[in-house]
C-alpha cells in the first residue's frame, strides 16, 4: 500500500496567490482529515470528512479556505487567495471505520510557505 | 469534551536508559486512545493504539504504553531509550462513544536521545 499521498510536497508563494494542495487517501479508507501545523499552534484540525461528505469545517480558519472531496480516492484543500499567516505544513490523514477502531494514518504533508 | 495533555514539552534522556513520555487524557465514557511519532519533515506515523483488554499496549520499535484508568493516564516507554528515538510524539484520544469523528491530539512531546 502507497499511504496516504499528498502533492505538492513544498510549495512557495506569494501572498495573494491561489493554493492548491492535493490529496489521495489510503484506498478503501471511507474518512479523510485536514490538519494543519505551525510551530506557534501546534496541530489543527481543519476539516474532515466521511463518505466523501464534510461533516465538520469549524477549523477551517476563515472563507479564504476551501475543501472538496469530488471521490473516494481525491481530496483537494485551496486558499484563496494567500496570506504570509498561512504558512505551515499541511497534512492529510485518512482511516477506516469498517472493522473496528479507525485508526488515522497520515501522509507527508505539504511545506506550503507564503511570501 | 475529549482533551489530551501531555505535561512536558521536551524529555531528555540518556541513550541507553529507559524512557518515558507523559499523557493524561479526559473523556465522557470509556476511551480509545493512540500514540504517533513525528521524525524531522515527515508526517505523523502511528505507533500504538488502545482500545481495550490489556492495560500494556505494545507498538512499533519496541514502544509501549500503559493504560491506567484510575489516573486517566497512557504514558509511552521504551526500556532502552536509541538516538534514532529522537523525534516529536503525539498522543491522541477519542471517545468510544463519539462515533467516527477525529482524534484528539496533545500539543507533542520532543523527546532528544542523548549519545
Amino acid at each position: 500500500d502507497a499511504g496516504v499521498i499528498q502533492s505538492p510536497r513544498h510549495e512557495v508563494t506569494e501572498m495573494g496567490q491561489e493554493v492548491t494542495l492535493r490529496c489521495k487517501p489510503i484506498s478503501g479508507h471511507n474518512s479523510l482529515f485536514w490538519y494543519r501545523q505551525t510551530m506557534m499552534r501546534g496541530l489543527e484540525l481543519l476539516i474532515y470528512f466521511n463518505n466523501n461528505v464534510p461533516i465538520d469545517d469549524s477549523g477551517m480558519p476563515e472563507d479564504r479556505f476551501s475543501a472538496k472531496m469530488p471521490n473516494a480516492s481525491f481530496s483537494t484543500l485551496k486558499i484563496q487567495p494567500s496570506e504570509p499567516r498561512d504558512s505551515a505544513v499541511y497534512f492529510c490523514a485518512s482511516s477506516s471505520t469498517s472493522g473496528g477502531v479507525d485508526t488515522q494514518y497520515f501522509g507527508p504533508g505539504t511545506r506550503l510557505t507564503v511570501l | 469534551a475529549q482533551s489530551v495533555a501531555q505535561p512536558e514539552d521536551q524529555v531528555n534522556v540518556a541513550e541507553g536508559n529507559p524512557l518515558t513520555v507523559k499523557c493524561t487524557y479526559s473523556v465522557s465514557g470509556n476511551p480509545y486512545l493512540f500514540w504517533y511519532v513525528q521524525y524531522p519533515n515527515r508526517g505523523l506515523q502511528f505507533l500504538l493504539k488502545y482500545i481495550t483488554g490489556d492495560n500494556l499496549v505494545k507498538g512499533s520499535y519496541g514502544f509501549e504504553a500503559e493504560f491506567n484508568k484510575s489516573q486517566t493516564s497512557f504514558h509511552l516507554k521504551k526500556p532502552s531509550a536509541l538516538v534514532s528515538d529522537s523525534a516529536l510524539y503525539f498522543c491522541a484520544v477519542r471517545d468510544y462513544y463519539s462515533g467516527n469523528t477525529p482524534l484528539v491530539f496533545g500539543k507533542g512531546t520532543r523527546l532528544s536521545v542523548i549519545a
